[in-house]
């Protein structure tokens, strides 16, 4: 157990809709990213978020948004939903945002599955 | 940029003998490396990392892995193979001057059988 937690596990909805997955960090933790595991694209890197302030951003579509809460949780949120938007979407965290003893720790994922 | 090729979708290696999955990267600065595992229906596991220093890293598990700049590689090892051992695994790099987000390679899926 990495004591980063994922809510829901698993989410089923319809195209067109939109949805929040919601992260908690490991105790200490200020920086949050999430990724995308898909089978056709593999493990991309969406956003991450240090402290409250957006610090990265990769491959993530502009119907995709997410926030890191004062407690330091984050939400990402998925609107207007694709069929291609079904993966697993990942969150992790570390103590800093990118230095030398940043080691990333996953949460246990949310699938989607887009209907 | 960066970036990381897993030349290998799937290793097979008999329990007991030694086991290597292979990952080689691409980075224009100095690199951080990491190995993950996932099982089936779970998160990812942090294995090892290498920062600096000792080019033969020891991680969770008994597996290890030996960083190698002149052939930009980073191998995951592990003596004896366990049955337990079979899942698929991660090589990731991050760019120590320019980037905090992990990129992954496609994944090894390591069988590893009775």
């Amino acid at each position: 157990d990495s004591g980063v937690t994922q809510t829901p596990k698993h989410l089923i909805t319809a195209t067109g809709q939109r949805v929040t997955l919601r992260c908690s960090p490991r105790s200490g933790d200020l920086s949050v990213y999430w990724y995308q595991q898909s089978l056709d694209q593999g493990l991309q890197f969406l956003i991450q978020y240090y402290n409250g302030e957006e610090r990265a951003k990769g491959n993530i579509l502009e119907r995709f948004s997410a926030q890191q809460f004062p407690d330091l949780h984050s939400e990402l949120n998925l609107s207007s939903l694709e069929l291609g938007d079904s993966a697993l979407y990942f969150c992790a965290s570390s103590v800093t945002s990118g230095g030398a003893i940043d080691t990333q720790y996953f949460g246990p994922g949310t699938r989607l599955t887009v209907l | 940029a960066q970036s990381v090729a897993q030349p290998e979708d799937q290793v097979n290696v008999a329990e007991g003998n030694p086991l290597t999955v292979k990952c080689t990267y691409s980075v224009s600065g100095n690199p951080y490396l990491f190995w993950y595992v996932q099982y089936p229906n779970r998160g990812l596991q942090f294995l090892l990392k290498y920062i600096t220093g000792d080019n033969l890293v020891k991680g969770s598990y008994g597996f290890e892995a030996e960083f190698n700049k002149s052939q930009t590689s980073f191998h995951l090892k592990k003596p004896s193979a366990l049955v337990s051992d079979s899942a698929l695994y991660f090589c990731a790099v991050r760019d120590q001057g320019s980037a905090r987000q992990l990129t992954f390679g496609s994944g090894t899926q390591l069988t590893v059988l009775p």
